[in-house]
């Protein structure tokens, strides 16, 4: 297994750009989410995902949103970048179960908005 | 909502003991996390609590006690390896997205 993949693994936009971070997992995990983690600070939920076709807003959507078509991919739109958003972005999932559902990350894209 | 705090950062020897606190704020407790951050990398999990008590888990251990909202990370016989970034995060009560609310790291520096 791959586990959770990311793409880009880098990018730089201009001011105003968009684009689309990639997210897919090969483990079958029911969960997803999107944070975003600036540096020397925590992560914050972007976006989640308890399934294909259901996503909710996190603690900062603002300036993203998200689909969830199949229950392997989870992209995350960025619309009119902002320096604000430069961060690093890590996508996770999980099993739906009780207990200790833990996150698997991916290896995060580095975004630089200029 | 959640308020996490941890230290921001912290300093050990190898081959000593160190202990790393999260205190926490909730409004509801489903649960609470650690994972292990080296520089440039993702988070990787370490340990899940959900009842009081001590849970070992090799030179890793962590402790939970909810009624005073408080849980450590113990990691003994320290290696340079385990110079990293530790994260406290709690599981939202009451909901079926497995959501966490994730503190800020103690970013750990082991020294010779």
């Amino acid at each position: 297994n791959a586990g959770v993949t990311q793409t880009p693994k880098f990018r730089i936009l201009k001011i105003g750009q968009s684009m689309t971070l990639q997210c897919t997992q090969d483990m079958n995990h029911n969960y997803m989410y999107w944070y975003r983690q600036d540096p020397g600070m925590g992560l914050k939920l972007i976006y989640y995902s308890v399934g294909a076709g259901i996503t909710d807003k996190g603690e900062v959507p603002n300036g993203y949103n998200v689909s969830r078509s199949t229950t392997e991919d989870f992209p995350l739109r960025l619309e009119l970048a902002a320096p604000s958003q430069t961060s690093v972005y890590f996508c996770a999932s999980s099993l739906k179960r009780t207990g200790g559902n833990e996150q698997f990350f991916g290896p995060g894209t580095r975004l630089t908005v200029l | 909502g959640q308020n996490i705090d941890q230290p921001t950062e912290m300093t050990a020897t190898e081959g000593a003991i160190v202990q790393i606190n999260c205190t926490y704020q909730t409004s509801g407790f489903n649960g609470l996390f650690w994972y292990q951050q080296h520089a440039g990398e993702a988070p990787t999990f370490l340990s899940y609590n959900v009842l009081d008590g001590l849970e070992e888990k090799g030179r890793f251990s962590s402790f939970l006690s909810r009624s005073k909202g408080y849980s450590y990370l113990l990691l003994k016989e320290l290696q340079m390896k385990d110079s990293a970034s530790y994260l406290c995060a709690v599981r939202d009560e009451n909901t079926n997205a497995g959501k966490s609310t994730f503190g800020d790291g103690t970013t750990l520096t082991v020294k010779p």
